[in-house]
């Protein structure tokens, strides 16, 4: 079992609704959780950056940890047809620098 | 510059040649990490310096792979005796601090 389990998709949902995405692991130490979106031949960029449990909101964005779950989610109002990405979800524990990455979830927004 | 640039941005050789992989951090950027992302896959970590210091190479797969970032700032990921499970694209990002990598474009290496 890896350490963070991502669905890779795809999901394809119409435009103007509310996407829900994520992402489950096994690491108890995992203190900091980021989500990324990566747009197709391009790098990886950080879209939202949490630490231990709670929501956190940007915008049309909304992040929730669940840490006695050991879930994560990415939450998407109004998604729009630019918001078709690969949408990484990372995670890092407190003494640690280097970040876990899920395999990404595909999604596709049609208008 | 603007970002995180990698060259070459595509490299093709053959099995048994040494490649060499070159990262051009944000300047100012203290951090460089180095990844390799298989295709359907989250970035998987190589290594990473601070300054020029290596500070963990655990994610090397095997001692053909090294990498060196003498000045603290350019980076070279070298592969010696490239084989064909090496093919992957190779990502290199940088950081001012702990919260944010920036992510260049990649390199894919196709070693035939």
């Amino acid at each position: 079992q890896k350490e963070v389990e991502q669905d890779p998709g795809p999901l394809s949902v119409p435009e103007g609704a509310i996407v829900s995405l994520n992402c489950t692991y096994s690491n108890s130490a995992f203190q900091y959780f980021m989500w990324y979106r990566q747009y197709s031949r391009k790098g990886p960029e950080l879209l939202m950056y949490t630490y231990s449990s709670g929501n956190k909101e940007d915008g049309r964005f909304t992040a929730q940890v669940d840490k006695s779950s050991k879930y994560i989610s990415l939450f998407i109002r109004d998604s729009q047809p630019s918001d078709s990405a690969t949408y990484l979800c990372a995670m890092r524990g407190g003494g640690s620098y280097i970040p876990t990455f899920g395999r990404g979830t595909s999604l596709i927004v049609h208008p | 510059g603007a970002g995180v640039s990698q060259s070459p941005r595509y490299k093709v050789t053959k099995r048994g040649q040494d490649v060499a992989l070159r990262c051009d951090p944000i300047s100012g950027h203290v951090s460089l990490y180095w990844y390799r992302q298989a295709l359907g896959q989250g970035p998987e970590f190589l290594t990473y310096f601070n300054y020029e210091a290596q500070q963990d190479k655990s994610g090397l797969p095997n001692d053909r792979f090294s990498a060196e970032r003498p000045e603290g700032s350019i980076s070279t990921l070298t592969i010696q005796r490239t084989e064909q499970r090496d093919s992957a694209m190779y990502r290199c990002a940088s950081s001012f601090t702990s919260d944010e990598q920036f992510f260049g474009p990649g390199t894919r290496l196709t070693v035939l």
